[in-house]
């Protein structure tokens, strides 16, 4: 059980193509991450939501839209995709606070654009 | 920004061997925060240990353990007698102390791709 559940595991999509990515956390976390990670390329961050709230967008392409409705889920919408988008897109969520928390990870979902 | 490399793109390691993962990093801060975490095939990052740099001693967990030279800027993680189970990729990230709204945001390497021979 890893407490955070990343849907759907592989999605193959076409640029044309509205999809939806969907993450879980059942940890009563308080922040929530999306992360893109690209072969041979190091993991970049995309969005954070701290108390549902967006405290970061790291530049990320419009195409790109997530939405958090609670502190539990997020979602990330996506449209018109490139096929360099196409890579593994990582969920995580941590306890806000003062001592330094770990992430805990979903185990992604692997998304191929055509 | 912080950058971190990761100069060792695949290792290899025979069963209850050691072995050792490279990392380095570049910061101007002073204060700040390691880790390396283990991505095995099932994708899920799981943290295996930590540091913070303000503590000289070098983290350890069972087989797991650090060696943290901070004027290098190296923080290399040491896997002892090494288990098929410890096959992953092996990311190094750096966090700042700086106030980050709560949040945890961490920069990453590249990964080490890690190996376990029987």
């Amino acid at each position: 059980e890893t407490g955070v559940t990343q849907t759907p595991r592989h999605l193959v999509m076409g640029m044309t193509n509205k999809k939806s990515l969907k993450c879980e956390q059942h940890l009563g976390h308080n922040a929530m991450y999306w992360y893109k990670q690209s072969a041979k390329k190091p993991l970049e961050l995309m969005f954070v939501y701290n108390f549902k709230e967006q405290t970061e967008n790291n530049s990320v392409p419009s195409r790109f839209s997530p939405e958090c409705p609670n502190s539990s889920h997020l979602f990330l919408h996506l449209h018109t995709l490139q096929p360099e988008d196409s890579a593994l897109y990582l969920c995580a969520s941590s306890q806000t606070g003062v001592v330094i928390e770990k992430l805990f990870f979903g185990s992604g979902t692997q998304l191929s654009v055509l | 920004a912080q950058t971190v490399t990761q100069s060792q793109p695949e290792m290899s390691v025979q069963e209850a061997e050691t072995v050792t993962l490279s990392c380095t990093y570049d910061t101007s801060e002073s204060d700040y925060y390691l880790f390396w975490y283990k991505q095995p095939p099932s994708r899920q990052m799981i943290l295996v240990i930590r540091q913070e740099a303000y503590k000289q001693q070098n983290a350890t967990e069972n087989r797991f353990s650090v060696n943290f030279q901070k004027a290098a800027k190296s923080f290399s993680l040491k896997i002892s007698d090494s288990q098929l189970g410890d096959a992953a990729m092996y990311f190094c990230a750096y966090r700042s102390a700086q106030g980050q709204g709560g949040s945890e945001k961490l920069v990453f390497g590249k990964g080490t791709k890690l190996t376990v021979n029987p």
